[in-house]
């Protein structure tokens, strides 16, 4: 069974840019979340989604943004990129609905703020 | 206060030693707990949770986490550690008093010495 992917590995941008990242959960998860992780701040959680509604999200403001589609892809936005921006962004998708069920983590992708 | 702590941002260990990583978290309830691990240029792996029930859980790789409620603590043990043990450790607690909300600790890194 293939892993979680997240496209683009790898993007830079400039301050004031918008982007937009891309997960394919686990075939047959249909819960995802994303997490930004940084060496200052470690990981933090930015939201959770399941069966395309967001189940709860963390303390980040509203230019982090995000949705998930029918098939479970899930999609986040960064709105007004600022420098603070640049971070590893982890997705991770778990099975249906268990909020204690493990989760399983794509390599990541890592934006570079200029 | 964080909602999860791990104390130490390194612990050094010799090969064949015992190991403890220290993880307390400050959520009321019953919070769903885990640990999960970080190897170099590799993506974030499940080791082990508490749900509920035995308050010793084993996962993967020999690794065990003992839960205790009246310390809140969730301390992740190996009985005979590796040198390929070596990595960064993050405790997670799912808080199910706050929206289900996931905080992941810090992060403790393991070395492992021959």
């Amino acid at each position: 069974k293939a892993g979680v992917t997240q496209t683009p590995r790898y993007l830079i941008k400039t301050r004031g840019q918008q982007v937009t990242l891309s997960c394919s959960p686990i075939s047959g998860h249909r819960s995802v979340s994303w997490y930004q992780q940084t060496p200052g701040q470690g990981l933090q959680f930015l939201f959770e989604y399941f069966s395309e509604t967001q189940r709860n999200k963390g303390n980040f403001p509203g230019r982090f943004s995000g949705r998930q589609f029918s098939n479970s892809r899930s999609e986040m936005n960064v709105s007004t990129l600022e420098l603070g921006d640049s971070a590893l962004y982890l997705c991770a998708s778990s099975t249906a609905g268990g909020l204690y069920n493990e989760q399983f983590f794509g390599p990541g992708t890592r934006l570079t703020v200029l | 206060a964080q909602s999860v702590a791990q104390p130490e941002d390194q612990v050094n260990v010799a090969e064949g030693n015992p190991l403890t990583v220290k993880c307390t978290y400050s959520v009321s309830g019953n919070p769903y707990l885990f640990w999960y691990v970080q190897y170099p240029n590799r993506g974030l792996q499940f080791l082990l949770k508490y749900i509920t029930g035995d308050n010793l859980v084993k996962g993967s790789y020999g690794f065990e986490a003992e839960f205790n409620k009246s310390q809140t603590s969730f301390h992740l043990k190996k009985p005979s550690a590796l040198v390929s043990d070596s990595a960064l450790y993050f405790c997670a607690v799912r808080d199910r008093n706050n929206f289900n909300k996931f905080y992941f600790g810090s992060g403790t890194k393991l070395n492992v010495k021959p």
